[in-house]
């Protein structure tokens, strides 16, 4: 089942914009984590934010996370050609008996040059 | 792609095939996972475990087979009963909740 859900599913920007993509989710976690893939490539992993947080930092990157409304946003600012890429939101929680990650359907971003 | 080798990385199966991916890591975890890619598409889990000889069933493991006899290693065995196989298929580990994958497999089914 796909628990977390981007908005937009394809943003273009051009470089040097902030790109702002949004994720919600249904029940309980642990944490939502944000991946990054390239074209035919693995999940890059790049920022946790637990439930008990707000908001999260990490270079370029921006997190915020609303549990009252089940939702998070990921901001990339001063983008980059090479941002180009889809993320996804993953959310950490229990499903039976295991803590397992279930991912969103993804935001293409695509930033011009 | 960190410590995680996937192989081979294009693989193309007859129908009625059975055809089992690689997924190997050197990173020491204990947990690892099969996803699932369709194109623009998120992840779906197939199969998962936790430790060595134990796997669990995820969303879509209908036509799938798993083994865990080595720490290192989960390979993912795509049988005849899986009616559409083609796909992106992304192997896992993970510590502390967090993922680490590998470069994938594309699958495609002639």
């Amino acid at each position: 089942s796909q628990q977390g859900e981007e908005d937009p599913q394809a943003l273009s920007i051009q470089e040097g914009e902030n790109a702002t993509m949004n994720c919600s989710y249904k029940t309980s976690i642990n944490n939502l984590q944000w991946y990054r893939q390239n074209s035919g490539r693995g999940l890059v992993h790049l920022i946790l934010i637990r439930s008990n947080e707000r908001e999260k930092h990490s270079g370029r990157l921006r997190v915020t996370l609303d549990t009252s409304k089940k939702s998070s946003s990921l901001l990339i600012t001063a983008s980059r050609a090479a941002d180009t890429a889809s993320y996804f939101c993953a959310t950490d929680a229990v499903r039976g008996s295991a803590r397992q990650l279930t991912f969103g359907s993804g935001t293409q971003l695509t930033v011009l040059p | 792609d960190g410590g995680i080798t996937q192989s081979p990385k294009y693989l193309f199966r007859k129908e009625g095939q059975n055809v089992t991916l690689s997924c190997e890591q050197n990173l020491n975890h204990d947990a690892m996972y099969w996803y699932r890619q369709d194109p623009g598409q998120g992840l779906r889990l197939i199969y998962y475990s936790q430790i060595v000889n134990d796997f669990q069933k995820g969303d879509i493991a209908e036509g799938y087979s798993v083994s865990r006899e080595k720490k290192e290693s989960f390979p993912l065995t795509v049988t005849s009963a899986q009616k559409n196989p083609t796909a992106f298929y992304l192997c896992a580990s993970s510590i502390a909740g967090i993922s680490f994958f590998g470069p994938g497999t594309r699958l495609t089914v002639l």
